[in-house]
């Protein structure tokens, strides 16, 4: 069946430090894969789309990769702030469908 | 505003009873999407729309659940005999994406959260 796996551990990180998520999928081959942000009590706010001919893209302090071998995709926070804390889910699109990680909640400390 | 609208934002109430949960996406946006989120858990797809026509209702977890959209407009979920294990926050996103072009970002509710009783 299809899964998507993101680190249900929290990633705690210092201020100014750069965090890396990682989103694993499997039996999915998707046309592209969003990134979100979800902060307490709010809806999932999208972040960036990077599609399975890009390797890298790249938005101000963030940047995602997509490697369609590994069926792995990864997320960076450069110069993390505590602003930044939050949790951080992957989408996978499958025929207009999208379909969410668990999420990885990243904690940032001053 | 222009972002999406869900209503109620908090609902209680009893199992066994109905409850209407209402969507308003984006003017302009064909496709609308449910998903349910319990507490500490990501995303669970629940329904899409494209236009008023649901091409995959495969996410409803029973029959209890239906949803139906208005044109390309307002979305109702609808959960008849409620019980406990419903209780999650309901969220709507709605999204420029068609069939053609199969790209485009969700753009989320602020969700309705479910308490059931």
């Amino acid at each position: 069946s299809q899964k998507i796996e993101q680190n249900s551990e929290a990633l705690n990180i210092q201020e100014g430090k750069t965090a890396t998520l990682t989103c694993n999928y499997t039996n999915y081959s998707p046309a592209y894969l969003q990134w979100y942000r979800q902060d307490p009590g709010r809806g999932p706010v999208f972040l960036l789309l990077i599609r399975e001919n890009e390797k890298e893209k790249r938005k101000e302090r963030l940047k995602v990769t997509f490697d369609t071998t590994l069926k792995q995709s990864l997320f960076h926070i450069t110069a993390s702030q505590p602003a930044d804390s939050a949790t951080y889910l992957c989408a996978l699109d499958n025929f207009n469908k999208f379909y969410f990680g668990s999420g990885t909640k990243l904690n940032v400390k001053p | 505003g222009a972002g999406v609208s869900q209503s109620p934002s908090n609902k209680v109430t009893e199992k066994g009873k109905d409850v209407e949960l209402r969507c308003d996406p984006i003017s302009g946006h064909t496709a609308l999407y449910w998903y349910r989120q319990r507490l500490g858990q990501g995303l669970e797809f629940l329904i899409y729309f494209q236009g008023n026509s649901a091409p995959d209702k495969s996410g409803l977890p029973s029959d209890r659940f239906s949803a139906e959209r208005t044109g390309e407009s307002v979305s109702t979920l609808t959960i008849q005999r409620t019980q406990q294990e419903d209780s999650a926050v309901y969220l709507c996103a709605s999204s420029v994406t068609d069939r053609v072009r199969r790209a485009g970002e969700l753009f989320f509710g602020e969700g309705s959260r479910l308490t059931v009783l």
